[in-house]
Order: C-alpha cells, then structure tokens, then sequence
C-alpha cells in the first residue's frame, strides 16, 4: 500500500542554524500538508500546499519557515533560523483531493531537536 | 470555525473492557470526522471517518464511531479492549473547505492486563 514517507527520522540541530525536513507524498496525490506536534500537545496545522503554492497557512508559519516542492517526487519544509520552542514531531501529510472527505495520509514524523 | 473536544486526556480500561473514547464536535457545515491513532514513536494512522454516508462507522482493529448530530458527538467505541490498543487517539474534524485537519488535544488510552 502507498505511504507517505520523511526523512530523517530524527533531526537535532543547534539553536539559530537552518533544517530542512523531507518528505515524499503518496505519487498520486495533488494536495500537501505539514503539521507539527510539540511533545505532549495536540498535533497543530501549519501548511497546506497545491499547485506549487501555499493554500493556507496557520499563524504558526511564520517567516521562518517555507515549504518547496523541488522535484516531482519530494516537499520540503525550511527552518530557517530555528529555536528552542520548534523542538516537535514534524508529520507530512498529502491527499488526493482537497475538500471534505478528503482523508490526509500521514508520514511517520522527523523528530526535530532543536539545542 | 470547526473544532473538537476529547473529553478525558487518559482513559485506563482493563483488557476485554469496553473502550469509549469521547469527542465532541463544534461545526457550521455537516462535519466530516476523523479517528486517528497514534502508537508510541510513531506517525498518525486513521482508524476510520464519517463523511455521511452512514452514522456508525466501523473502523479498523474493531474499533467503530457514532455520529449524533443532537448530542454533536463522535465517541468512539470498541466493545473488548486488547493491550494492543494502548495508544493515543486523536478525534479530527476536516475544515469547511477541507484545506486543513483540525485535531483534538488527544486521549491516551491504558489498558491493564
């Protein structure tokens, strides 16, 4: 069965430097999204993304961040500058279509470690 | 706006209890909802969805949902709990214009040999 995959696994970076989390989206889908999950929180919307644009983003996307989708394969989210507080589980998602009903598939998450 | 509300942050049941998760809905349109459940280390995988079709939906590893639109509810239930299903469950509803998945806070579920 398709799945989302990340890569890494997990990521520790020192504070103020950039990451760059990857992802490779089921082949078929048309619709990406990148989410995060603090450490014991509930798992927050930061982005979605279609048609090499950015759909809608939360007020957590800041200018820090930037999705890309380089390839026809891979979407990437940029850290430029990170902090101590992106410390989180980073989870991938795409789906086929966008609208109610659509389900989003999950990638398995980058722990990001910010020090 | 959409929004979801899991009642109770850990719920602990003995194994072949009954499992009832609850979840409460806030929407202005017919509400697509979601279950997902999330293993330790690991990414979200969706156990199963309403999207009107039928009010009892049944999902993976025996778990199944009821939407009741008068009590704006989506509990989730699975009649035997197993030790397998010590997880995090997550209720989500899917946003008016499906841009994005709203999640609730989560509920950890502990089951007791």
């Amino acid at each position: 069965e398709p799945e989302v995959t990340q890569t890494p696994s997990h990521q520790v970076t020192q504070m103020g430097q950039e990451v760059i989390l990857r992802c490779v989206p089921i082949s078929n889908h048309l619709y990406f999204y990148w989410y995060r999950q603090i450490l014991g929180q509930k798992v927050e919307f930061l982005v979605s993304f279609y048609n090499n644009e950015i759909s809608e983003k939360s007020e957590i996307f800041d200018d820090q961040f930037s999705v890309e989708r380089p390839d026809g394969s891979n979407f990437t989210l940029k850290i430029r500058s990170t902090k101590l507080e992106d410390s989180a589980m980073y989870f991938c998602a795409s789906s086929p279509g966008q609208g109610q009903g659509y389900e989003q598939y999950f990638g398995p998450g980058t722990r990001l470690t910010v020090t | 706006a959409q929004s979801v509300t899991q009642l109770g942050s850990h719920v602990s049941v003995s194994e072949g209890a009954l499992v009832l998760l609850r979840c409460n809905y806030s929407s202005s349109v017919p509400p697509y909802l979601f279950w997902y459940v999330q293993y330790p280390n690991q990414g979200l995988q969706l156990l199963l969805k309403y999207t009107s079709a039928a009010t009892l939906v049944k999902g993976i590893n025996g778990f199944e949902a009821e939407f009741k639109k008068s009590e704006t509810s989506f509990h989730l239930t699975k009649p035997s709990a197993h030790m397998s299903d010590a997880a995090e469950y997550f209720c989500a509803v899917s946003d008016t214009g499906g841009f994005k998945t709203i999640f609730g806070a989560g509920t950890r579920l502990f089951v007791k040999a």
